[in-house]
């Protein structure tokens, strides 16, 4: 698989090899962090969530891992189809309002 | 219930028109927020409301934007006097006072194109 952060716009994987997506939030008050899958003209879709009192939370395919102590959040994929090529954001939450803040996203790109 | 609706999908308008874009979010979400979306960006908080009242308001929507959540349920976001600037996707999100698993759902948005 292959890893990168959210400042490079494109990730390109060969279909059936594990994708790794990374994010740098910016708020050490975050408590709860959303990843989401959008694909074009749609709005995006819940992938996986964590709360700040967990490391690492698993979901059919997907798992996300969360360091408190650097504020770096992951996204991985494990056998990447392509079915998964979509624009992927990391999105933060800060107590009581709920509000997310996302970052700009990155562009997961599929090789058949 | 079949997730957050929003309606219209795409709408064209002529700069200075106005335009409302509508939301119905899942039926048992106590909140609804908006939020902006620009090409290649993620998207932008504009406001959100808990029941029916609107709680907090981005610098972003500026005099020119207005929404209403009248009775809790559905909310409208009206444009007034629309610019080029305006153009943009339109996305409304519902969620539980305190999001959990699943619980903050997005609907697939109004694209908004002033010409």
């Amino acid at each position: 698989g292959e890893s990168v952060g959210l400042h490079l716009p494109t990730l390109s994987v060969q279909e059936g090899d594990n994708s790794i997506i990374n994010c740098a939030y910016s708020n050490s008050a975050s408590d709860y962090f959303i990843w989401y899958k959008q694909e074009s003209g749609k709005g995006p879709q819940f992938i996986i969530d964590i709360r700040s009192n967990m490391d690492k939370r698993q979901g059919q395919r997907v798992t996300v891992l969360l360091n408190k102590t650097v504020k770096h959040l992951s996204l991985q994929i494990a056998a990447t189809q392509p079915g998964d090529s979509a624009v992927y954001f990391c999105a933060e939450n800060t107590g009581a309002n709920s509000k997310l803040t996302f970052g700009k996203g990155i562009t997961l790109s599929v090789r058949p | 219930d079949t997730g957050v609706s929003q309606d219209p999908r795409h709408k064209i308008t002529k700069r200075g028109q106005n335009v409302t874009f509508r939301c119905d979010p899942i039926s048992e979400h106590n909140r609804l927020y908006w939020y902006r979306q620009t090409l290649g960006q993620g998207p932008e908080f504009l406001t959100y409301f808990q029941n029916e009242a609107q709680l907090e308001k981005s610098r972003l929507l500026s005099d020119r934007f207005s929404a209403e959540r009248p009775k809790g349920s559905f909310s409208t976001l009206e444009i007034q006097r629309t610019e080029q600037g305006d153009s943009a996707m339109y996305l409304c999100a519902s969620s539980l006072v305190t999001p959990s698993t699943d619980g903050y759902t997005f609907g697939s948005g109004t694209r908004l194109t002033v010409v």
